[in-house]
């Protein structure tokens, strides 16, 4: 079966440091892979996704490529916000599959 | 991309009731879908709500504990029934339409079960 594994949390950081969560998966066929964030008291957000081996996604300043050969899709930023604090959950779609496979979520604070 | 929209936005209810969950479109979709996410936890797939037909729910969750109906292509409701204290959770809807790979997701109902 399909399964997503992410880097635990909390991850606590100063303002403008760099920023890595990494996330690995387990997959039928090629799936196709994202990254959602959750800022407090609200719904998941889609943040960036990739659909295809060695395809970088990236939104407001995050990054993520899709590497087959580690199976992961690791999320980076290059100098984070405190607006930046929030959960972040990696995603993948897979085979005939239409629903999401959710990884545990990594909890962010970002310290002014 | 959809707008989706939520009611109630929370609730506190007491054990053994339940709870109605309004899910609303703003666009048709092909999919449909309800997920559960317990305090500090990831998300959790109840279900696929199917339009016109039975939902396909997934390993542990059941019928008739939560109902699910979609009866048209924007709109779907969850109930969750006779509550439990562990039913306390936040409950969300996504939906997605021809491309798949992309899916949106309401802004949850968070419900306290007392």
């Amino acid at each position: 079966g399909n399964s997503v594994t992410q880097m635990e949390g909390p991850v606590t950081l100063s303002e403008e440091a760099f920023l890595t969560i990494n996330c690995t998966y387990t997959a039928t066929g090629y799936p196709s892979l994202f990254w959602y964030v959750q800022y407090p008291g609200e719904g998941l957000q889609l943040l960036l996704k990739a659909t295809k081996a060695d395809d970088k996604g990236s939104n407001k300043g995050f990054e993520a490529t899709y590497r087959k050969e580690t199976t992961s899709f690791h999320l980076e930023k290059g100098s984070v916000q405190v607006s930046d604090s929030a959960v972040y959950f990696c995603a993948l779609i897979s085979g005939s599959a239409r629903q999401l496979t959710f990884g545990s979520g990594t909890q962010l604070t970002v310290l002014p | 991309s959809a707008v989706i929209s939520q009611k109630p936005s929370r609730d506190i209810c007491q054990r053994g009731t339940s709870l109605t969950i309004q899910c609303q479109v703003d666009s048709q979709v092909t999919m449909m879908f309800w997920y559960r996410q317990q305090p500090g936890q990831s998300l959790t797939l109840i279900a696929t709500a199917n339009q016109g037909s039975e939902a396909t729910y997934e390993s542990g969750f059941v019928i008739d504990k939560f109902p699910i109906s979609r009866p048209n292509l924007t709109f779907s409701t969850l109930t969750v029934s006779n509550m439990s204290p562990e039913d306390s959770s936040i409950y969300l809807c996504s939906a997605s339409g021809q491309n798949y790979n992309e899916q949106f997701f309401g802004p949850g109902t968070r419900l306290t079960v007392l």
